[in-house]
């Protein structure tokens, strides 16, 4: 089993508000990943990362940042949220070429 | 441009039968690809990795092909069963062995008993 987790799994908050979502691997995984997906649609790479204080942007445009100071944690922060934010966000971590280890992701809904 | 399709949005066949799943790209050399399965309102799960160097790959009711100069992969579930509905998704390793991962948008298969 995957050792990947991300807190909150569910997040409604209201416009303007800052929001983190966690993301924690137990794996010691160098490269991790932040996907996002509207329902029913296909998965955006919008950030990753290689390793400690290595982050760089996917291919989706987005307002989130990430950091990575540990190994084990990759944080996505919205300073400002908008209901445009409004999806799913999943986190992923991997070795260098092989799977993904996906987590259960985080669902945020912003008002 | 850069483009990964998957055959359909959804799929529909009869518990037994084989269902196969097809995977498109455009402009991409990966080094290898990847098959994973996603359930509503959750994570996608790893199923198969199939290099470039590589026909076939099979586990359990699983097979994959790999057929760079089409720029095709194949998925089949043999003996398909209603635990095996979900959808579908193949990823690309897009910069060659750096696990630079793009997902299709992936296709619903639906067994029925």
């Amino acid at each position: 089993e995957a050792d990947i987790y991300q807190t909150p799994r569910y997040l409604v908050i209201g416009t303007g508000k800052k929001i983190t979502l966690e993301c924690s691997q137990t794996m010691g995984h160098d490269k991790m990943y932040w996907y996002q997906q509207d329902p029913g649609m296909e998965l955006h790479l919008i950030h990753y990362s290689y390793g400690v204080n290595s982050t760089e942007k996917g291919d989706l445009s987005s307002e989130s940042t990430v950091s990575r100071i540990r190994t084990e944690h990759f944080p996505l922060t919205l300073e400002s949220a908008r209901p445009s934010h409004t999806s799913q966000y999943l986190c992923a971590s991997s070795v260098v070429t092989g799977e993904l280890f996906f987590g259960e992701g985080s669902r945020l809904t912003v008002l | 441009s850069q483009k990964i399709e998957q055959n359909s949005e959804a799929l529909n066949i009869q518990e037994g039968k084989t269902a196969t799943l097809t995977c498109n790209y455009t402009n991409y050399s990966p080094a290898y690809l990847q098959w994973y399965r996603q359930d509503p309102g959750r994570g996608p799960v790893f199923l198969l990795l199939i290099r470039e160097n590589e026909k076939e790959k099979r586990k359990e009711r699983l097979k994959v092909t790999f057929d760079t100069t089409l720029k095709q992969s194949l998925f089949h579930i043999t003996a398909s069963q209603p635990a095996d509905s979900a959808t579908y998704l193949c990823a690309l390793d897009i910069t060659y062995n750096n696990n630079d991962m793009r997902f299709g948008a992936g296709t619903r298969l639906t067994v029925k008993p």
